[in-house]
């Protein structure tokens, strides 16, 4: 079945840039996503990519993926207290019927 | 718009008690589903719909049902709880659009005792 792997943690100082990793199983992926997830709260879409793409920037967010390796990234520039949150990646097969795959997140972690 | 809204916040169950959780949105979405969240599991999807009157299993079904009567509303039940379906249960809702942007709710934490 499709598998979405993420590294756990990350600890980064304030002021850094952040980069989180993400690779995907399914091939047929349209679109992927980064989910931020602050403590006791829902889910907050960060940002998406469509598969035909290889980057996307949004403002202090840059996606990049690879997908011949099968691979994406979410940079966070200038990284603040504030973006401390566990990070979700997620894939969608197309049509949005079936859900997305997730990730099991990566917990960011701001060393001041 | 509200978005989407879940209640209850929060609810703990004797093993075998029955309870139905809601979610309601607003968006006039067509696409519904229900998230199970544990811990370094990540989220994996329960049941899923796509429109009113149809609905689907997603990875981890077994012990819930579903039923989608309107396009506003996606109760999820539980008919007889057990302790393996402690867990914090996300609603989510998507146009199935260009970018299937999913909405999630805040999410209701259940304890089944």
């Amino acid at each position: 079945g499709e598998d979405v792997e993420q590294s756990l943690f990350l600890s980064v100082r304030e002021g850094d840039s952040s980069v989180i990793n993400c690779t995907y199983t399914d091939s047929s992926s349209t679109y992927l996503y980064w989910y931020k997830q602050e403590p006791g709260a829902g889910l907050q879409l960060l940002t998406y990519i469509f598969s035909n793409m290889d980057m996307k920037q949004d403002q202090r967010l840059t996606v990049l993926l690879n997908k011949k390796d099968k691979h994406l990234s979410l940079r966070i520039a200038d990284t603040q207290t504030g973006d401390s949150a566990i990070y979700f990646c997620a894939e969608s097969g197309g049509g949005g019927a079936d859900g997305l795959t997730f990730g099991k997140g990566t917990h960011l972690i701001i060393q001041p | 718009n509200a978005g989407v809204t879940q209640t209850p916040k929060f609810q703990v169950l004797k093993t075998g008690q029955s309870m139905t959780l809601q979610c309601a949105q607003d968006m006039n979405h067509e696409y519904m589903s229900w998230y199970r969240q544990d811990p370094g599991m990540g989220l994996r999807l329960i049941h899923y719909s796509v429109g009113a009157g149809i609905t689907d299993q997603g990875e981890v079904p077994n012990g819930y049902n579903v039923s989608r009567s309107t396009t506003e509303d996606f109760p999820l039940r539980l008919l007889s709880a057990a302790p393996s379906q402690t867990s914090v249960y996300f609603c989510a809702s998507s146009y199935g659009g260009e970018a299937e942007t999913q909405y999630f709710g805040p999410g209701t934490r259940l304890l089944v005792l």
